[in-house]
């Protein structure tokens, strides 16, 4: 399995500010996909934002953006003008040509009001 | 269009009980996947499988097995429940073109197992 490690167990953000999650992750392919999965207390998996490895164009949606730096093998989550329904556990993941999905140990997002 | 559907939702077993995590969806995807997620780590896979008939190991396999005998289900069988196979269950599913690995992957809302 692909590691994928996320350093930030916990992060915590004022509401309208902006957070950055990081990941990295360790492959020797170059045809992959990239993904944030958001979960909230009740454990349902939403995808956030996905990015393909070929594009060199940073994925976004709405308020949630990526800084995709392959050579690196990083690939943050920015959340800009963070709102309350924000906070829940954020999951990096990568997936190669033989489907296997692989997570990172998570990260936790508090929102302060 | 019910997407991925996973019963039961919550189930306490016994040790060395057998059981059926029950999965089907319903959008004809060749994909599907059995993922545990514990405390402190991220979704790890069990067991997928790119197709009916065929199925093949993931990350965490033992203890589980699989089968694959029509497109829409796939079910994880526990075949004598441990307490340390307590954790919660995730199903998921997706077409699988070649090439298109990134599909979207749909979930289901999670089994909650616990083994006493």
């Amino acid at each position: 399995a692909q590691t994928v490690t996320q350093s930030q167990p916990e992060m915590s953000v004022q509401e309208a500010e902006t957070v950055t999650l990081s990941c990295t992750y360790d492959t020797s392919e170059s045809d992959y996909y990239l993904f944030w999965y958001k979960q909230p207390p009740s454990r349902q998996m939403i995808l956030v934002i996905r990015q393909e490895a070929y594009k060199q164009q940073n994925a976004t949606e709405n308020r949630f953006s990526v800084n995709f730096q392959k050579a690196a093998k990083s690939f943050s989550l920015k959340i800009s003008d963070s709102q309350l329904g924000d906070a829940a556990m954020y999951f990096c993941a990568y997936r190669s040509g033989d489907y296997k999905l692989s997570f990172g140990a998570g990260t936790t997002v508090t929102v302060r009001a | 269009n019910a997407g991925v559907t996973q019963t039961p939702k919550f189930q306490v077993l016994k040790t060395g009980q057998s059981m059926t995590l029950q999965c089907a969806q319903d959008m004809n995807h060749e994909y599907m996947s059995w993922y545990r997620q514990d405390p402190g780590m991220g979704l790890r896979l069990i067991h997928y499988s790119v197709g009916a008939g065929i199925t093949d190991q993931g990350e965490v396999p033992n203890g589980y097995n699989v089968s694959r005998s029509t497109t829409e289900d796939f079910p994880l069988r526990l075949l004598s429940a441990a307490p340390s196979q307590t954790s919660v269950y995730f199903c998921a599913s997706s077409y699988s073109d070649t090439g298109k690995a990134g599909n979207t992957i749909y979930f289901g809302e999670g089994s909650w197992l616990t083994v006493v």
